[in-house]
């Protein structure tokens, strides 16, 4: 079955600097793969998705996540954090095992520090 | 509707009554799925309706929660003899197919008191 890990449930960053979040994957099978972000008092909002193709996904915000099939990972970055992006983020796999369920990682806030 | 649209926005309820919380989804999406979202636990799967299908039910915490979807629309969550843990954040999500990725709604914050 599929699983998604997030390392680090919390992450601060200063304004200005890159953003780093990590996200593993196990799958048997190819997998799709999903950022999610979640801005205070506020629904989940589909932030990138890798399925095929292109390995290097850009998403919203200036965002983007590379699927590294080698390292079942896919992290999410940004060249340079603003105060806008703390939220918390969630990285999840759909599995396609079980008739595409999207598995979610436990998530990770983001705290940008000025 | 042009988004998912979950009523209510927030329920209080005491400890023992039963609640429903509903999800109208995004017109045409044939995948609707429910998850819990509590504080430090993260995104919890319960249940899943895809089309004609069988629902997978897999992820339902006991047997008072139950989830119907009728007609291939609205769906309808429905926990029974509330219980505290039940206070959560619960979300409805529709995608026209489930590789594409979900559309959620703004959730249903119930409190159990």
């Amino acid at each position: 079955a599929q699983s998604v890990t997030q390392l680090g449930s919390h992450v601060s960053v200063s304004e200005g600097a890159l953003v780093l979040l990590r996200c593993n994957y196990s799958s048997s099978v190819p997998p799709y793969l999903f950022w999610y972000v979640q801005y205070p008092n506020q629904g989940l909002q589909l932030l990138l998705k890798y399925t095929t193709g292109a390995t290097l996904v850009k998403g919203i915000n200036g965002f983007e996540a590379e699927f590294k099939k080698s390292e079942t990972s896919f992290h999410l970055t940004k060249p340079s954090a603003h105060m806008s992006d703390a939220a918390e983020y969630f990285c999840a796999v759909s599995d396609r095992e079980r008739d595409d369920k999207i598995i979610f990682g436990k998530g990770t806030r983001l705290h940008i520090l000025p | 509707g042009a988004g998912v649209s979950q009523s209510p926005s927030n329920k209080v309820t005491e400890k023992g009554k039963d609640v429903e919380l509903r999800c109208d989804p995004i017109s045409g999406h044939t995948a609707l799925y429910w998850y819990r979202q509590s504080l430090g636990q993260g995104l919890e799967f319960l249940i899943y309706f895809q089309g004609n299908s069988a629902p997978d039910k897999s992820g339902l915490p006991s047997d008072r929660f139950s989830a119907e979807r009728t007609g291939g629309s609205v769906s309808t969550l429905t926990i029974q003899r509330t219980q505290q843990e039940d206070s959560a954040v619960y979300l409805c999500a529709s995608s026209p197919q489930g590789t594409y990725g979900y559309t959620f709604g703004s959730g249903t914050r119930l409190t159990v008191v």
